[in-house]
């Protein structure tokens, strides 16, 4: 099947620690997204890439690192400095070219205490 | 910058009632136009999309949603609605040549009760 698979689902951390989330495609897609969710705010994207190896910074990049050393991965560290870390998020993928339709996977729920 | 608004947070409807979810957008270029749908604690799932051609687009489901050039609407509609169609559903904007990254509204909860 191909998709788009987040690991793991739910995540707990305690707070000052690092954390990255897992994200794989086998869609062959280029293009690669993260964004976060939170209750009534809808989705902001944290970083896109467009590329293997070149990534840009989305609209709340702060205390967030990516890396794309390959086509099919994007992972995600949610660093100590992210003040509000709590959050749901979403990886997507597109295609790279066209009318900007994105696929979801199934998002990891990530709590820190 | 395109932005997008869905001015309904919670828009509770009995079933087999019809339904409209709002979507307002603003852009200064031409824009492909898109409703995502979310279940409980999982992911987005494309419901339709509007990139040229014919304004009016249709789910499999029953949705259907106008693309109005004049009013920057992109409404969704659905004649009559299921107990299944509760869930949270996303307007989204993307500009032509604009490398494909889309801009999300706040979302409308759609409640269907019995």
């Amino acid at each position: 099947d191909g998709g788009i698979t987040q690991s793991p689902k739910y995540l707990f951390r305690k707070e000052g620690q690092n954390v990255t989330l897992s994200c794989e495609q086998n869609l062959n897609h280029d293009a690669m997204y993260w964004y976060r969710q939170d209750p009534g705010q809808g989705l902001r994207l944290i970083y896109y890439s467009q590329i293997v190896n070149d990534f840009q910074k989305g609209d709340i990049a702060e205390g967030y690192s990516v890396s794309r050393e390959k086509k099919e991965s994007f992972p995600l560290t949610v660093t100590s400095a992210q003040k509000n870390p709590t959050a749901f998020y979403l990886c997507a993928s597109s295609p790279g070219q066209g009318a900007g339709e994105q696929y979801f996977g199934p998002g990891t729920r990530l709590t820190v205490t | 910058a395109q932005s997008v608004t869905q001015l309904d947070s919670q828009v509770p409807v009995f079933e087999e009632a019809p339904v409209e979810l709002r979507c307002n957008y603003s852009s200064s270029v031409s824009v492909y136009l898109f409703w995502y749908v979310q279940y409980p604690n999982q992911g987005l799932q494309l419901l339709l999309k509007y990139l040229s051609g014919s304004t009016l687009v249709e789910s499999i489901n029953g949705f259907e949603a106008e693309f109005n050039k004049s009013q920057t609407s992109f409404h969704l509609r659905k004649p009559s609605v299921h107990i299944s169609d509760t869930a949270e559903y996303f307007c989204a904007v993307s500009e032509a040549g604009g490398g494909n990254k889309l801009t999300f509204g706040t979302g409308t909860q759609l409640k269907v009760e019995l």
